[in-house]
């Protein structure tokens, strides 16, 4: 089965801008795996930010945006704010049913 | 209002065979495009996608887990149930289920969660 891989941690100043990514280690990362992404803070389930590349799930701030980056998909917080400190995850259909999560990456603002 | 809410045992012996069952509200599971899924998380660790069954009564697994794992469906009672054999320490995780509508704006990402169940593997 495909690996999906994700910078483990970054950080980002508060205001600035940062760009999370996801990507296959079977190839390229194009809409029709429909990426999604969530944010996770300790104890929570995940919540929902982002479906089919760029599509922010409901109350979700525009400071979030997704893309397909080269040959990967992306998410990019501009501006960010203290509270977006989490760790966040893709996710990426491979077909047949199959969805495979990311390893994580744990944004730190500071 | 579409709700999710695992339930089984906190508790596993090593060796045992783990029951949960999911039991949502707001949806059916009849409905085209709809899925249930089961997703894990070990502590401190990353998520884990483990198995899916649509409004077609198709399932599918992650290869890593197969043939350990089934999942089931009981429309009359509005629950999905995963079952896990032969389960081991390393099974020990926050097991989530979470709905897929495929088609739409959504498509293939998991848009309602329940809030999981922790499931320690311990003799």
């Amino acid at each position: 089965q495909a690996v999906v891989t994700q910078e483990s941690s970054l950080s980002v100043s508060p205001g600035g801008t940062v760009t999370l990514t996801c990507g296959l280690s079977s190839g390229s990362v194009s809409t029709s795996h429909f990426p999604s992404w969530y944010q996770q803070t300790p104890g929570q389930p995940p919540r929902p930010l982002m479906f089919t590349t760029n599509s922010r799930s409901s109350g979700v701030p525009d400071r979030f945006s997704g893309s397909i980056l080269g040959n990967k998909a992306a998410l990019t917080v501009t501006g960010a704010q203290t509270e977006d400190e989490s760790d966040y995850y893709c996710v990426l259909h491979l077909g047949s049913g199959i969805s495979v999560f990311g390893g994580g990456t744990k944004l730190t603002v500071l | 209002q579409v709700t999710l809410r695992e339930s089984g045992p906190a508790l596993v012996r090593p060796t045992q065979t783990l029951t949960l069952t999911c039991t949502f509200s707001g949806f059916s599971l009849t409905t085209r495009g709809m899925s249930l899924n089961w997703v894990r998380q070990p502590p401190g660790k990353a998520l884990e996608w483990l198995a899916r069954i649509d409004w077609e009564d198709d399932k599918y697994y992650t290869s890593s887990l197969r043939p350990r794992v089934t999942v089931s469906t009981d429309t009359s009672k509005n629950q999905v149930v995963l079952t896990l054999t032969s389960m081991q320490p390393a099974d020990t995780a926050t097991y989530y289920c979470a709905r897929i509508r495929s088609g739409g704006y959504t498509a293939e990402a998991f848009d309602v969660w329940g809030q999981g169940t922790l499931v320690t593997v311990s003799s």
